[in-house]
């Protein structure tokens, strides 16, 4: 079956640069979601799509923009990068209208700013 | 704001040994998510409870729910070292923000042979 599908799968850059990340959620599921994850953290939320429009914001910083495109795939753009901001980015999908809430997380997306 | 507390945050046992991982959370849930991730991997759902009470079991691992749907636990009989990994609860959040997964700091399990 189709997963969730992220790109890159890893990414370094340095401080001040912009970078960005995509995914290609399941096909026919409506919700995308962002996660940033820190080493021995949980996943923290930063922010759905809802059928290509923004539905929930978490803790996603100014630096940052999302937005899911015509074909239903997501870009999470970051700019002025900083040290911190190293870390795995996961996107999700689920399917809500189908009653759907469990998500389904991509491989990820790590991070290394130097 | 909701939180989901987890514990215990590490866990490590001899296999055959039983585990368990407990979930509370600050609010009443609507369901509650089990996700295990292993090493160097992504969360993978698990499970989803949604009823007061609700038992669910996959194989050797155990699911409960608890009555008043503020609480969760996960419990694995005779584990094995393919079980190792750090095994998260998530809650859902409320109205707007109800997509949103609130996960716990989560549990990680080692198994030695």
């Amino acid at each position: 079956a189709a997963g969730v599908i992220q790109s890159p799968r890893h990414l370094i850059k340095e401080k001040r640069e912009t970078a960005t990340l995509k995914c290609y959620p399941i096909p026919r599921h409506d919700t995308v979601y962002w996660y940033q994850q820190g080493p021995g953290q949980d996943p923290q939320f930063l922010i759905s799509f809802y059928e290509k429009m923004q539905s929930d914001k978490g803790s996603i910083p100014d630096r940052f923009s999302a937005q899911q495109f015509s074909d239903y795939h997501s870009e999470l753009n970051m700019s002025s990068l900083e040290l911190g901001d190293s870390a795995l980015y996961f996107c999700a999908s689920s399917s809500r209208d189908r009653g759907g809430t469990e998500a389904f997380f991509g491989q990820g997306t790590r991070l290394t700013v130097v | 704001g909701q939180q989901v507390m987890q514990i215990p945050q590490y866990q490590h046992v001899q296999e055959g040994e039983d585990f368990t991982t407990y979930c509370n959370s600050s609010t009443t849930l609507s369901n509650i998510q089990w996700y295990k991730q292993r090493p160097g991997g992504h969360p993978v759902f698990l499970i989803q409870l949604v009823k007061s009470g609700e038992v669910k079991k996959q194989k050797r691992l155990t699911f409960q729910f608890g009555e008043a749907k503020k609480n969760s636990s996960l419990h694995i009989t005779a584990t094995q070292t393919t079980d190792v990994g750090t095994y998260f609860c998530a809650g859902p959040g409320r109205g707007s923000t109800l997509g949103r997964l609130y996960f716990g700091r989560g549990t990680q399990l080692t198994v030695w042979p």
